[in-house]
């Protein structure tokens, strides 16, 4: 029944390497985005979908990478780990014509050592 | 560009005690604002809205938010607070018409004596 949700929830890895998030949501919302959360809880946009098109791509190192295979889904891909990636990601949906409110996913916690 | 400010990083209140969280914004025109609330480790959660119309607003859980726009204000308060309250607490504003780019305050953490 979770309408935003994300995998995995915790994920402990090593500078350099290659890992991905994965978000899903049942709501039938036609936009998704990425959020990352920093140790001082600041939120900020990375990217958004609309209907599997990039929308949004804010100043973010190419090593991310979004993929959208369908517009339940928006995978967040990250390319050579390292220490400033620790944060949480947060997945998010909502209807582009609808009213700017967001949806959100309980979030993936990444710590890179 | 659109921006929040919320001047309060951390508020402690008393169970039962009344609460006023602050939240400034700067926009061009008439925005769309929000509160989230985020518990611990846990996504965010809309506690309310304003589009337009009536300046005070009703949330969820016994929350409410005035627009000023003299004042380029939305103020979140409650009347009482409850021990679950404790929790970040975001203001968020996005474009007019809605659309797709919110922007975030830097938070406010409540944090509730009992």
């Amino acid at each position: 029944d979770t309408a935003v949700s994300q995998t995995p929830k915790y994920l402990v890895t090593q500078m350099g390497n290659d890992k991905s998030i994965k978000c899903e949501q049942n709501l039938g919302h036609d936009t998704m985005y990425w959020y990352k959360q920093d140790s001082k809880k600041f939120l900020k946009i990375m990217f958004s979908y609309n209907n599997k098109e990039l929308i949004i791509n804010e100043t973010v190192p190419n090593r991310f990478s979004p993929k959208s295979p369908d517009k339940a889904h928006l995978n967040l891909h990250i390319n050579s780990l390292e220490l400033g990636d620790s944060a949480v990601y947060f997945c998010a949906s909502n209807d582009q014509a609808n009213t700017g409110e967001l949806f959100f996913g309980e979030g993936s916690r990444l710590t890179v050592l | 560009a659109q921006s929040v400010t919320q001047p309060d990083i951390h508020i402690t209140v008393s169970e039962g005690a009344s609460l006023e969280l602050r939240c400034n914004y700067s926009y061009g025109a008439t925005p769309y604002l929000f509160w989230y609330v985020q518990s611990p480790g846990q996504g965010l959660q809309l506690l309310l809205k304003y589009f337009s119309g009536d300046t005070l607003v009703q949330g969820i859980k016994g929350f409410e938010a005035e627009f000023k726009r003299s004042q380029s204000s939305f103020n979140l308060r409650k009347p009482s607070v409850h021990w679950s309250d404790a929790a970040e607490y975001f203001c968020a504003v996005g474009p007019t018409g809605g659309g797709n780019k919110l922007t975030f305050g830097t938070g406010t953490q409540l944090k509730v004596e009992l």
